[in-house]
């Protein structure tokens, strides 16, 4: 079935550091696939998104790309900052439906 | 906008005791979806309404949870009896509905966290 495996954290990390979180897929179908967060005490946040092959989603300095050779979305930021402490989940859309990956817990210390 | 309302918050119970959630969605929105997200997991689609017909429930435990969403707008999520493993977070999404789209956003509200004794 549709599956997403993504790096177990957590992840600890100093501000302005280089965060890379790494997610595959199952390759089944054409899927969309996406970065959720999840900041303490909040809902799920869609981050950033991908809907076919070599696209880059990016948002608030964080990319991802839609790699098929791989299978792949692994999310980056350059340099991270204290308030991108959270949960990120990384998922994959067939037919409407969402498979989310077991989230990474990444902080990061002033 | 106001985002996706769910209550309550928290929900402490005992096993085979009774409980229910409430999810009212972003306005306009015709899809529902529940999940639960254990500790440690990612989500799991538990069901998925489009306005009030449910469109999958293969994933819903149902010889002891049930949902509806009787007039296409807000749901209740029911479990009866709880079992331990019940313990999680059940989070309500809402998205629109566009026609040819493989996906359609999902906008999720901020979860009740339920635990059982």
């Amino acid at each position: 079935g549709d599956s997403v495996t993504q790096m177990e954290g957590p992840v600890t990390l100093s501000e302005e550091a280089f965060l890379t979180i790494n997610c595959t897929y199952t390759a089944t179908g054409y899927p969309s696939l996406f970065w959720y967060v999840q900041y303490p005490g909040e809902g799920l946040q869609l981050l950033l998104k991908a809907t076919k092959a070599d696209d880059k989603g990016s948002n608030k300095g964080f990319e991802a790309t839609y790699r098929k050779e791989t299978t792949s979305f692994h999310l980056e930021k350059g340099s991270v900052q204290v308030s991108d402490s959270a949960v990120y989940f990384c998922a994959r859309s067939n037919d409407y439906k969402l498979s989310f990956g077991a989230g990474t817990t990444v902080t990061v210390r002033a | 906008e106001a985002g996706v309302a769910q209550s309550p918050r928290y929900k402490i119970i005992e096993k085979r005791q009774s409980v229910a959630f409430w999810c009212n969605p972003i306005s306009g929105h015709a899809t529902l979806y529940w999940y639960q997200q254990i500790l440690g997991q990612g989500p799991k689609l538990l069901i998925q309404f489009q306005n009030n017909g449910v469109v999958d429930d293969s994933q819903l435990p149902k010889d002891r949870f049930s949902a509806e969403r009787l007039k296409g707008v807000d749901s209740t999520l029911k479990i009866q009896p709880a079992k331990l493993e019940d313990s999680a977070v059940y989070l309500c999404a809402s998205s629109l509905w566009v026609a040819g789209d493989s996906y359609n956003e999902q906008f999720f509200g901020p979860g009740t966290r339920l635990t059982v004794l």
